[in-house]
């Protein structure tokens, strides 16, 4: 079983509408808990980061971590064509531990 | 202006052809990090760095080697590449702990091993 998974997409959803991405993991060591976006032809940018279960919210965007569950989302509100990216969550054990990434979800947002 | 530097962006080489991809970044970063993408995978670390002279291996290291003989530049070496090493490869730069500080990625190193 992968330490991270994520579901690949493609995810095609129409401009405005409410974007949900998620990530399950197997290890309840992971403590941090990042989402990076990453454009066509681009490194990865860092979107959000939680360290807690709950809600962050960050504008448009909403991280959510639900450690009992080993669950984490990202809900994008009200989403734009510029959203069109692959979302790649990350996880981290303890400080100065790696990072572990994610096989990234494509999305595309529509006009 | 803050950035990680990789080059070249793209690369087609043939198997045992010794190469080097460079990476520099000019934030004064102490933590730096090489990374490969490949699909399905998401992206694995090969190598990563502490601080100037300090270097430890990641997830995927076997056929890399690295060096940090100064702070802003953390060169990837491939000895001998085989085709399997054929990736879309990205540098990073952080200036703590990763959870603490985000990580600068450069724009990628796409590399063809024939």
């Amino acid at each position: 079983q992968k330490e991270v998974e994520q579901d690949p997409g493609p995810l095609s959803v129409p401009e405005g509408a409410i974007v949900s991405l998620n990530c399950t993991y197997s290890n309840s060591a992971f403590q941090y808990f990042m989402w990076y976006r990453q454009y066509s032809r681009k490194g990865p940018e860092l979107l959000m980061y939680t360290y807690s279960s709950g809600n962050k919210e960050d504008g448009r965007f909403t991280a959510q971590v639900d450690k009992s569950s080993k669950y984490i989302s990202l809900f994008i509100r009200d989403s734009q064509p510029s959203d069109s990216a692959t979302y790649l969550c990350a996880l981290e054990k303890t400080s100065y531990d790696k990072v572990i990434f994610g096989p990234g979800t494509s999305l595309s947002v529509i006009p | 202006e803050a950035q990680v530097t990789q080059n070249p962006r793209y690369l087609i080489t043939v198997t045992g052809k010794k190469l080097t991809v460079t990476c520099s970044q000019n934030m004064n970063h102490e933590y730096m990090s090489w990374y490969r993408q490949d699909p399905g995978l998401g992206l694995r670390q090969i190598y990563y760095s502490m601080n100037v002279e300090v270097t430890d291996k990641g997830d995927v290291p076997e056929g890399y080697k690295v060096s940090r003989k100064e702070k802003r530049n953390f060169p990837l070496i491939l000895e001998s590449p085989s085709p399997n090493q054929t990736s879309l490869y990205f540098c990073a730069s952080s200036s703590g702990p990763v959870r603490d500080e985000k990580l600068f990625f450069g724009s990628g190193t796409q590399l063809s091993v024939l």
